[in-house]
């Protein structure tokens, strides 16, 4: 099946800090997916991206989609206190007898010392 | 997390017991998902339903079953709990070509 690789596992970095995470996939996906959960509760959406090449933001966030339809990054500018937590990128194939299933990858574990 | 409800919040079994996790949307989505996460692990797919009465298999359904009796609930069942079992469970919905909405989890520990 397909495989999703995130990295880093985790990261500890000062407030005010670039924080950079990306996914890698065996396979092609023509929809990437950025979560963010936060300690006792379930994943909520950061960005969503459709096409490859493709650069969105959202705040100080900024995330990417590869040309090559297999990998994805995330980047957080200016990191602050309530960015802690888990981070997943998440794969989709739209069509055919996919239903939105999603592929996701191993979360990467922020903490963001004051 | 709104939209999406899961319940219980917190359970704990004896190996071998049976229970049922309830999911419920109030979004009139047509696609539920129930998902495990286990540490290193990310979420994985157990069971999803494409619309009212329609179940299927998802990446590690093996030790659950699943209902879809109403468009609004999405029902998990462990029939004989394993401590292998032992995880959160997060149900998710979503309305067509639109991304996933996750409720905020079942922590389920079996002894």
């Amino acid at each position: 099946g397909q495989q999703l690789n995130q990295s880093p596992q985790s990261m500890f970095i000062q407030e005010g800090e670039d924080v950079s995470m990306n996914c890698t996939s065996s396979s092609i996906f023509n929809t990437w997916l950025w979560y963010k959960q936060d300690p006792g509760e379930g994943p909520v959406l950061l960005i969503a991206l459709y096409k490859a090449g493709e650069l969105t933001s959202n705040g100080r966030l900024t995330a990417q989609f590869g040309i090559t339809r297999k990998d994805s990054f995330l980047n957080i500018s200016a990191s602050i206190p309530s960015d802690v937590g888990i981070y997943f990128c998440a794969g989709h194939n739209a069509g055919g007898t996919s239903y939105g299933k999603l592929t996701f990858g191993q979360g990467t574990i922020l903490t963001v010392h004051p | 997390n709104a939209g999406v409800t899961q319940t219980p919040k917190f359970r704990v079994l004896k190996t071998g017991q049976s229970m049922t996790l309830l999911c419920a949307q109030d979004m009139n989505h047509e696609y539920m998902y129930w998902y495990r996460q286990d540490p290193g692990m990310g979420l994985r797919l157990i069971h999803y339903s494409v619309g009212e009465g329609t179940t299927a298999k998802g990446e590690v359904p093996d030790g659950y079953n699943v209902s879809r009796l109403k468009k609004q609930n999405f029902l998990l069942g462990l029939e004989s709990a394993a401590p292998s079992q032992t995880s959160v469970y997060f149900c998710a919905s979503r309305p067509r070509d639109q991304p996933q909405h996750f409720g905020d989890g079942t922590r389920l520990s079996i002894l």
